[in-house]
């Protein structure tokens, strides 16, 4: 069984402050996807990124980084320079190809909240 | 270009009582997803159509919630009859392909059972 888990419940900080979310995933599958995807207040989930099993290259997007490591099962997430408007919950998501399906499962979310 | 779409956004009813939602997802988009998200907790999937077609019902509370999507594009989930343990957001999702790609979701409709 596929499992995420996002240990983070809230998190709170300054603006303009870095901050790193963690992302933690199990699973049986060989080739699979983990994704991002932020909720801001208004309900709809926006995505932001998605890697697969073989890529494990970081990434940069602006303000926004990745670490994928798959010795250790995880997939963090990096706000530099946070804004108000990074206040939002975050979820790690992650989907398989083999037995699990291609169900996408996602973790329990991070409230992050960035303070002017 | 438009985003999925749902209604109605807010819905409270009564236990027992049963309610339906409607999404329409983006123009094109083979792939609809309903899923629940429970205050304080990460969506979870119901249901996926591909096309009309049901791909994975297998976490569907089958004896309370249905869900169709005729003609391949619009959808409702229904429940009936309602329990307290229904509360939760329903969000609609779509995407192009069937799998591993990224969903474009709703603002979700916001459920209250009383």
């Amino acid at each position: 069984a596929q499992k995420v888990t996002q240990a983070q419940t809230e998190i709170s900080v300054v603006e303009k402050e870095d901050v790193t979310l963690d992302c933690v995933y199990e699973t049986r599958d060989t080739t699979y996807y983990l994704f991002w995807y932020k909720q801001p207040p208004s309900g709809e989930l926006v995505f932001l990124i998605r890697r697969n099993s073989f890529d494990e290259q970081n990434e940069i997007s602006g303000r926004y980084s990745w670490n994928f490591q798959k010795s250790t099962s995880s997939f963090n997430f990096t706000i530099t320079a946070s804004q108000v408007v990074d206040s939002a919950v975050y979820f790690c998501a992650l989907s398989g190809v083999g037995t699990s399906g291609s169900r996408l499962t996602f973790g329990e979310g991070t409230q992050l909240t960035v303070n002017p | 270009e438009a985003g999925v779409a749902q209604s109605p956004r807010y819905k409270i009813i009564e236990k027992r009582q049963s309610v339906a939602f409607w999404c329409n997802p983006i123009s094109g988009h083979a792939t609809l997803y309903w899923y629940q998200q429970i205050l304080g907790q990460g969506p979870k999937l119901l249901i996926q159509f591909q096309n009309n077609g049901v791909v994975d019902d297998s976490q569907l509370p089958k004896d309370r919630f249905s869900a169709e999507r005729l003609k391949g594009v619009d959808s409702t989930l229904k429940i009936q009859p309602a329990k307290l343990e229904d509360s939760a957001v329903y969000l609609c999702a779509s995407s192009l392909a069937r799998s591993n790609e990224k969903l474009f979701f709703g603002s979700g409709t916001q459920l209250s059972v009383l």
